[in-house]
């Protein structure tokens, strides 16, 4: 069965400090990874989505691929309260109308 | 562009009542899907359809049907309510005419009890 793990948390962060969110997938096939944010009460938006190996960067946020290690993280610079959430990674096959969720990652900015 | 919108927002059935919750999309997209995401077991997939015309079933489809009325419109219908289905529903849409897996943009959510 294909599976995205992720650890639940919650994870906390000084301000300012460096978020690293991490993410591994179980399917070799999957080719098309998703980073969305939950704010609680609220529904998922997608931050970042990342298709190759190595390092997509898009403002404060990084999302990293490593296929051999079927590793997927996001790294969060300068957090900021407004990064306290739920992280859910999500990884699909390519021609796949489905992708697969983690479960989350609860993240906690301290101020 | 109002993206997807999900109604009701709110609902309270009794066991055994039945509801159908709607979904719309106007960004012209393909796919919809529908979820449902619960305490600690983070969105599974109910159903989804692939285009006009098409459903299929998702990882927890059981006393759930689903209706893709046209492009724009999929909905989901509770024949007979059970306490397990109180949770919180999310109607997704996607564009997938691409190679890759496709970003999903989701509605608001209904949130729904079951006495």
């Amino acid at each position: 069965q294909k599976e995205v793990e992720q650890n639940s948390g919650p994870l906390s962060v000084p301000e300012g400090a460096i978020a690293s969110l991490n993410c591994t997938y179980s399917d070799r096939g999957s080719q098309s990874f998703f980073w969305y944010r939950q704010y609680s009460g609220k529904s998922p938006e997608l931050i970042m989505f990342i298709y190759s190996n190595g390092d997509k960067e898009d403002g404060r946020f990084t999302a990293q691929l490593n296929k051999a290690s079927q590793y997927v993280s996001l790294l969060i610079r300068d957090s900021q309260p407004s990064d306290s959430a739920t992280y859910l990674c999500a990884g699909g096959m390519n021609r796949d109308d489905k992708i697969i969720f983690g479960k989350g990652t609860r993240l906690h900015i301290l101020p | 562009n109002a993206g997807v919108t999900q109604t009701p927002k709110f609902q309270v059935l009794k066991t055994g009542q039945s509801m159908t919750l709607q979904c719309a999309q106007d960004m012209n997209h393909n796919s919809m899907y529908w979820y449902r995401q619960d305490p600690g077991m983070g969105l599974r997939l109910i159903y989804y359809s692939a285009s006009e015309g098409t459903t299929d079933k998702g990882e927890v489809p059981n006393g759930y049907n689903v209706s893709r009325l046209n492009k724009r419109e999929f909905s989901l219908r509770l024949e007979s309510a059970a306490p397990s289905q109180t949770s919180v529903y999310f109607c997704a849409s996607s564009h997938h005419q691409q190679v890759m897996a496709d970003t999903q943009y989701f509605g608001p959510g209904t949130r729904l009890t079951v006495l």
